[in-house]
């Protein structure tokens, strides 16, 4: 079993519905949560970030960790074109912890 | 520059041939990482820098890598007798030391293509 699986996609909306991005992973002691987007040919850029249980939500976005079931998710509201990209969830334990462990990534194409 | 700059963005290169994969980090960032990203592959650890720390290359995937860090600035991940499985793309990322904060930064990436 891979450490964070991810479902890679493709997913494909139309504008302005609501996106539900997931990750699971099976070491509990992961405690920060990433999410990076990355768009075609670019580097991965980070959209959220997140310490333990709980949500963030930064604008449309929003973070979602859950540890007792080891899932993470990405919600994204009024989903625009300019979204389409892909979507890695990214983990590590913090600390003297530095590696971040990648899901695969999902591919997210919203359709004007 | 505000962000993580990598050079070249492209590179095609023989089997067998030498490379060097030049990154600069974050003025200010002490942390440095690179990554590679292969296709269905995601992205996995090859090597991480802190400062004047021995650096963690755990994650190269054979002595035909390896990396420096001059100055604490800039790096360099250099692929000795490149092979076609080597195609992908190089992620350099920094961030402030690790255990002070975990959000590491990106740059565009190198894409090796080993022909």
């Amino acid at each position: 079993q891979k450490e964070v699986e991810q479902d890679p996609g493709p997913l494909s909306v139309p504008e302005g519905a609501i996106v539900s991005l997931n990750c699971t992973y099976s070491n509990s002691a992961f405690q920060y949560f990433m999410w990076y987007r990355q768009y075609s040919r670019k580097g991965p850029e980070l959209l959220m970030y997140t310490y333990s249980s709980g949500n963030k939500e930064d604008g449309r976005f929003t973070a979602q960790v859950d540890k007792s079931s080891k899932y993470i998710s990405l919600f994204i509201r009024d989903s625009q074109p300019s979204d389409s990209a892909t979507y890695l969830c990214a983990m590590n334990s913090g600390g003297s912890n530095y590696k971040l462990t990648f899901g695969k990534g999902t591919l997210l194409t919203v359709n004007p | 520059g505000a962000g993580v700059s990598q050079s070249p963005s492209n590179k095609v290169t023989e089997k067998g041939k030498d490379v060097e994969l030049r990154c600069d980090p974050i003025s200010g960032h002490t942390a440095l990482y690179w990554y590679r990203q292969s296709l269905g592959q995601g992205l996995e650890f090859l090597i991480y820098f802190q400062g004047n720390s021995a650096p963690d290359k755990s994650g190269l995937p054979s002595d035909r890598f390896s990396a420096e860090r001059t100055g604490g600035s800039v790096s360099t991940l250099t692929i000795q007798r490149t092979q076609q499985e080597d195609s992908a793309v190089y992620l350099c990322a920094s961030s402030l030391p690790a255990g002070v904060n975990n959000e590491q930064f990106f740059g565009p990436g190198t894409r090796l293509t080993v022909l």
